[in-house]
């Protein structure tokens, strides 16, 4: 089965660029996250959605950061402009959307390192 | 009260020793508790998770230990093997914004295993 599918793996851009992470969830999963890893602050949720709807989005660190879920099968993760301390690595997960704690399925990673 | 408090942040054990990791919480409502586990380059994976109904749930050679009236739960991983070297994460798990869990990670154990 394929599980949570992240793009790029690794981005390397300079400061004041455009970022935009890519997620693909695992089919059928309607609950969908947006974490960011960092050595300082662990694992830290950014904003999550259900069923394609953002529903809390208080963990974005600022304006510079967007999400957006078009449909049930993709979303992105936007910064900018980018800065160095947007350096970290940024996970997707997703889960079914439901009351019984639905495991949450993490993709690999975007690293990202902002020069 | 929202945090989830995580120790040791790094630990070494022996091959077939016990490794031990502990946490800590404020919020009573939280209800899942669940364990991560992480590698190099990978993203968390669910490892074990228990709900605070139960004392004590084993899945092979790791056991989540859980005192409700301390508001502590443990991990314990028996035997302990090279390939358990990774990174541990509990987490304890909100329902809210319509029936999503929302995990909050504690900050991480780095695990050794010598061979």
């Amino acid at each position: 089965d394929a599980g949570v599918i992240q793009s790029p793996r690794h981005e390397v851009t300079e400061m004041g660029q455009e970022v935009t992470l890519r997620c693909k969830p695992i089919s059928g999963h309607n609950s969908l996250f947006w974490y960011r890893q960092t050595m300082m602050r662990g694992l830290e949720l950014l904003i999550y959605f259900n069923n394609n709807v953002p529903i809390d989005d208080s963990g974005m660190p600022e304006d510079r950061f967007s999400a957006k879920m078009p449909n049930a099968s993709f979303s992105t993760l936007k910064i900018q402009p980018s800065e160095p301390r947007d350096s970290a690595v940024y996970f997707c997960a997703s889960s079914l959307r439901g009351g019984d704690n639905q495991p949450q399925h993490f993709g690999d990673g975007t690293r990202l390192s902002i020069l | 009260q929202q945090q989830v408090k995580q120790s040791p942040q790094s630990l070494i054990v022996q091959k077939g020793g016990i490794s031990i990791i502990n946490c800590a919480y404020e919020n009573t409502a939280f209800d899942y508790f669940p364990w991560y586990q992480q590698f190099p380059g990978k993203g968390p994976a669910l490892l074990i998770a228990i709900r605070p109904d139960v004392s004590e749930k084993k899945e092979g050679r790791f056991t989540i230990s859980f005192n409700k009236s301390a508001k502590q739960f443990s991990l314990h991983i028996m035997d302990s093997q090279p390939g358990d070297s990774a990174t541990y994460f509990c987490a304890a798990s909100l329902i809210y914004g319509g029936a999503t869990n929302k995990l909050i990670f504690g900050t991480g154990t780095l695990l050794a295993v010598q061979p």
